[in-house]
Protein backbone atom coordinates (compact mmCIF):
# COMPACT_ATOMS: atom_id res chain seq x y z
CA UNK A 1 0.00 0.00 0.00
CA UNK A 2 1.12 3.20 -0.93
CA UNK A 3 2.38 5.45 2.56
CA UNK A 4 1.02 9.04 1.35
CA UNK A 5 -0.71 9.26 -2.05
CA UNK A 6 -1.84 12.31 -4.13
CA UNK A 7 -4.47 12.80 -7.06
CA UNK A 8 -4.10 13.55 -9.59
CA UNK A 9 -0.72 12.94 -10.84
CA UNK A 10 -0.94 15.29 -13.36
CA UNK A 11 -3.16 18.34 -13.81
CA UNK A 12 -3.00 20.99 -16.82
CA UNK A 13 -5.91 23.80 -16.74
CA UNK A 14 -6.19 27.32 -17.81
CA UNK A 15 -5.12 30.28 -16.33
CA UNK A 16 -7.61 31.59 -13.83
CA UNK A 17 -9.44 28.08 -13.22
CA UNK A 18 -10.05 26.87 -9.68
CA UNK A 19 -8.45 23.34 -8.98
CA UNK A 20 -7.80 20.69 -5.97
CA UNK A 21 -5.23 18.00 -5.12
CA UNK A 22 -6.28 15.73 -2.65
CA UNK A 23 -3.54 13.91 -0.13
CA UNK A 24 -4.06 10.83 2.24
CA UNK A 25 -1.84 9.02 3.86
CA UNK A 26 -1.98 5.73 5.73
CA UNK A 27 0.71 5.97 7.97
CA UNK A 28 -1.33 7.17 11.13
CA UNK A 29 0.84 10.07 11.31
CA UNK A 30 -0.28 13.16 13.05
CA UNK A 31 1.47 16.07 10.72
CA UNK A 32 1.17 16.67 6.80
CA UNK A 33 2.65 19.17 4.80
CA UNK A 34 2.23 20.55 1.01
CA UNK A 35 5.27 21.87 -0.61
CA UNK A 36 6.10 23.11 -3.96
CA UNK A 37 8.52 22.57 -6.49
CA UNK A 38 9.29 25.11 -8.93
CA UNK A 39 11.10 24.63 -12.64
CA UNK A 40 14.42 25.24 -11.45
CA UNK A 41 14.15 22.23 -8.78
CA UNK A 42 13.73 24.59 -5.46
CA UNK A 43 11.47 22.70 -2.90
CA UNK A 44 9.61 24.57 -0.54
CA UNK A 45 7.17 24.80 1.92
CA UNK A 46 3.76 25.87 2.05
CA UNK A 47 1.88 24.99 4.93
CA UNK A 48 2.04 22.09 7.55
CA UNK A 49 -0.69 20.93 9.56
CA UNK A 50 -0.76 18.82 13.18
CA UNK A 51 -3.98 17.23 14.06
CA UNK A 52 -5.90 19.36 11.95
CA UNK A 53 -4.55 22.50 13.04
CA UNK A 54 -2.62 24.86 10.82
CA UNK A 55 0.88 24.94 12.11
CA UNK A 56 3.01 26.13 9.26
CA UNK A 57 1.71 28.85 6.57
CA UNK A 58 4.47 30.44 4.64
CA UNK A 59 4.38 33.51 2.49
CA UNK A 60 2.21 32.07 0.02
CA UNK A 61 -0.57 33.78 -1.58
CA UNK A 62 -4.06 33.36 -0.08
CA UNK A 63 -5.26 31.71 -3.41
CA UNK A 64 -3.96 28.87 -2.01
CA UNK A 65 -6.39 27.57 1.12
CA UNK A 66 -5.20 23.88 2.84
CA UNK A 67 -7.96 21.91 4.36
CA UNK A 68 -7.60 18.90 6.33
CA UNK A 69 -11.15 17.17 6.97
CA UNK A 70 -8.67 14.56 9.05
CA UNK A 71 -5.54 14.24 10.03
CA UNK A 72 -4.87 11.14 7.18
CA UNK A 73 -6.27 13.93 4.52
CA UNK A 74 -4.86 17.38 3.45
CA UNK A 75 -5.93 19.03 0.63
CA UNK A 76 -4.76 21.94 -1.37
CA UNK A 77 -7.45 24.15 -3.20
CA UNK A 78 -6.17 27.09 -5.42
CA UNK A 79 -8.42 29.89 -6.83
CA UNK A 80 -7.70 32.11 -10.20
CA UNK A 81 -4.96 29.92 -11.08
CA UNK A 82 -1.96 31.77 -12.74
CA UNK A 83 0.68 30.69 -14.86
CA UNK A 84 3.50 31.26 -12.02
CA UNK A 85 1.41 28.42 -9.97
CA UNK A 86 2.75 25.70 -12.94
CA UNK A 87 4.96 23.80 -10.72
CA UNK A 88 5.47 20.12 -8.86
CA UNK A 89 3.30 19.39 -5.95
CA UNK A 90 4.43 17.50 -2.89
CA UNK A 91 2.43 16.52 0.38
CA UNK A 92 4.36 14.51 2.97
CA UNK A 93 3.57 13.77 6.31
CA UNK A 94 5.75 12.66 9.83
CA UNK A 95 4.71 11.39 12.83
CA UNK A 96 4.79 14.44 15.11
CA UNK A 97 5.22 17.68 14.53
CA UNK A 98 8.85 17.48 14.58
CA UNK A 99 9.73 16.47 10.89
CA UNK A 100 12.54 14.13 11.88
CA UNK A 101 11.66 11.76 9.51
CA UNK A 102 8.97 12.85 6.34
CA UNK A 103 7.72 11.05 4.35
CA UNK A 104 6.88 12.18 0.69
CA UNK A 105 3.86 11.49 -1.47
CA UNK A 106 4.61 10.85 -5.67
CA UNK A 107 3.65 14.70 -6.11
CA UNK A 108 1.21 16.00 -8.56
CA UNK A 109 2.64 18.04 -11.48
CA UNK A 110 0.28 21.24 -12.35
CA UNK A 111 0.81 22.89 -15.28
CA UNK A 112 -1.31 26.21 -15.98
CA UNK A 113 -1.59 27.48 -19.81
CA UNK B 1 17.17 27.43 10.55
CA UNK B 2 21.61 27.32 9.57
CA UNK B 3 23.06 27.39 5.87
CA UNK B 4 24.32 24.33 4.51
CA UNK B 5 26.62 24.40 1.71
CA UNK B 6 27.45 21.49 -0.61
CA UNK B 7 28.87 20.57 -3.71
CA UNK B 8 26.55 20.92 -6.89
CA UNK B 9 27.91 17.58 -8.25
CA UNK B 10 29.88 14.55 -7.73
CA UNK B 11 30.49 11.23 -9.56
CA UNK B 12 31.28 8.08 -7.72
CA UNK B 13 32.15 4.44 -9.32
CA UNK B 14 29.48 1.84 -8.97
CA UNK B 15 30.17 -0.50 -5.72
CA UNK B 16 32.26 2.29 -4.42
CA UNK B 17 31.75 4.25 -1.43
CA UNK B 18 29.81 7.92 -1.80
CA UNK B 19 31.15 9.93 0.57
CA UNK B 20 28.65 13.87 0.43
CA UNK B 21 29.78 16.78 2.20
CA UNK B 22 28.05 19.23 3.83
CA UNK B 23 29.59 22.32 5.74
CA UNK B 24 27.05 23.83 8.04
CA UNK B 25 29.05 26.33 10.17
CA UNK B 26 26.32 28.21 11.65
CA UNK B 27 24.49 25.06 13.20
CA UNK B 28 23.12 26.11 16.66
CA UNK B 29 23.33 23.31 19.76
CA UNK B 30 19.76 22.06 19.21
CA UNK B 31 19.72 22.53 15.54
CA UNK B 32 19.63 18.63 13.74
CA UNK B 33 21.19 17.64 10.76
CA UNK B 34 18.99 15.36 8.25
CA UNK B 35 19.77 14.33 4.95
CA UNK B 36 17.12 13.16 2.49
CA UNK B 37 17.07 12.62 -1.95
CA UNK B 38 15.24 12.96 -4.91
CA UNK B 39 15.60 10.54 -7.80
CA UNK B 40 14.44 11.99 -11.03
CA UNK B 41 10.65 12.51 -10.67
CA UNK B 42 10.08 11.37 -7.50
CA UNK B 43 9.15 12.75 -4.13
CA UNK B 44 12.57 12.98 -1.77
CA UNK B 45 13.13 10.37 0.32
CA UNK B 46 14.63 10.49 3.67
CA UNK B 47 17.74 8.76 4.85
CA UNK B 48 19.09 9.81 8.07
CA UNK B 49 19.96 12.22 10.63
CA UNK B 50 21.39 13.20 13.32
CA UNK B 51 22.56 15.45 16.15
CA UNK B 52 25.55 14.90 17.66
CA UNK B 53 26.55 11.29 17.64
CA UNK B 54 27.64 9.57 14.11
CA UNK B 55 24.32 7.45 13.35
CA UNK B 56 24.21 3.96 10.91
CA UNK B 57 20.85 3.05 9.22
CA UNK B 58 20.40 0.71 6.41
CA UNK B 59 20.80 2.81 3.96
CA UNK B 60 23.76 5.12 4.97
CA UNK B 61 25.93 6.53 7.76
CA UNK B 62 26.09 10.08 9.25
CA UNK B 63 29.23 11.33 10.01
CA UNK B 64 29.31 14.56 12.26
CA UNK B 65 32.69 16.59 13.26
CA UNK B 66 32.94 17.45 16.62
CA UNK B 67 32.16 20.98 16.22
CA UNK B 68 29.33 20.04 14.61
CA UNK B 69 30.36 22.39 11.65
CA UNK B 70 29.96 19.88 9.08
CA UNK B 71 29.03 16.06 8.35
CA UNK B 72 29.54 13.50 5.80
CA UNK B 73 26.88 11.04 4.75
CA UNK B 74 28.08 7.73 3.51
CA UNK B 75 26.82 5.13 0.95
CA UNK B 76 28.52 2.59 1.59
CA UNK B 77 28.31 0.61 -1.61
CA UNK B 78 26.67 2.78 -4.08
CA UNK B 79 24.44 1.51 -6.86
CA UNK B 80 23.24 2.71 -10.04
CA UNK B 81 19.77 3.24 -7.80
CA UNK B 82 21.43 5.58 -5.65
CA UNK B 83 21.86 8.49 -8.83
CA UNK B 84 19.75 11.55 -7.25
CA UNK B 85 19.96 15.25 -5.49
CA UNK B 86 21.21 14.67 -1.61
CA UNK B 87 20.02 17.83 0.38
CA UNK B 88 21.71 18.27 3.56
CA UNK B 89 19.30 20.63 5.87
CA UNK B 90 20.07 21.91 9.38
CA UNK B 91 17.67 22.82 11.72
CA UNK B 92 13.95 21.80 11.28
CA UNK B 93 12.26 22.06 14.63
CA UNK B 94 8.80 22.63 13.14
CA UNK B 95 10.56 22.70 8.97
CA UNK B 96 12.96 21.20 6.78
CA UNK B 97 14.32 24.29 4.50
CA UNK B 98 15.64 22.10 0.85
CA UNK B 99 18.93 23.73 -0.38
CA UNK B 100 19.93 23.21 -4.00
CA UNK B 101 21.85 19.75 -2.97
CA UNK B 102 24.28 17.86 -4.64
CA UNK B 103 23.17 16.15 -7.70
CA UNK B 104 25.16 12.04 -7.06
CA UNK B 105 25.74 10.59 -10.23
CA UNK B 106 26.89 6.83 -10.13
CA UNK B 107 29.18 5.86 -12.58
CA UNK B 108 28.90 2.03 -14.23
Amino acid sequence: DTAVSQTPKYLVTQMGNDKSIKCEQNLGHDTMYWYKQDSKKFLKIMFSYNNKELIINETVPNRFSPKSPDKAHLNLHINSLELGDSAVYFCASSKDITPYEQYFGPGTRLTVT
Amino acid sequence: DAKTTQPTSMDCAEGRAANLPCNHSTISGNEYVYWYRQIHSQGPQYIIHGLKNNETNEMASLIITEDRKSSTLILPHATLRDTAVYYCIVGGNEKLTFGTGTRLTIIP
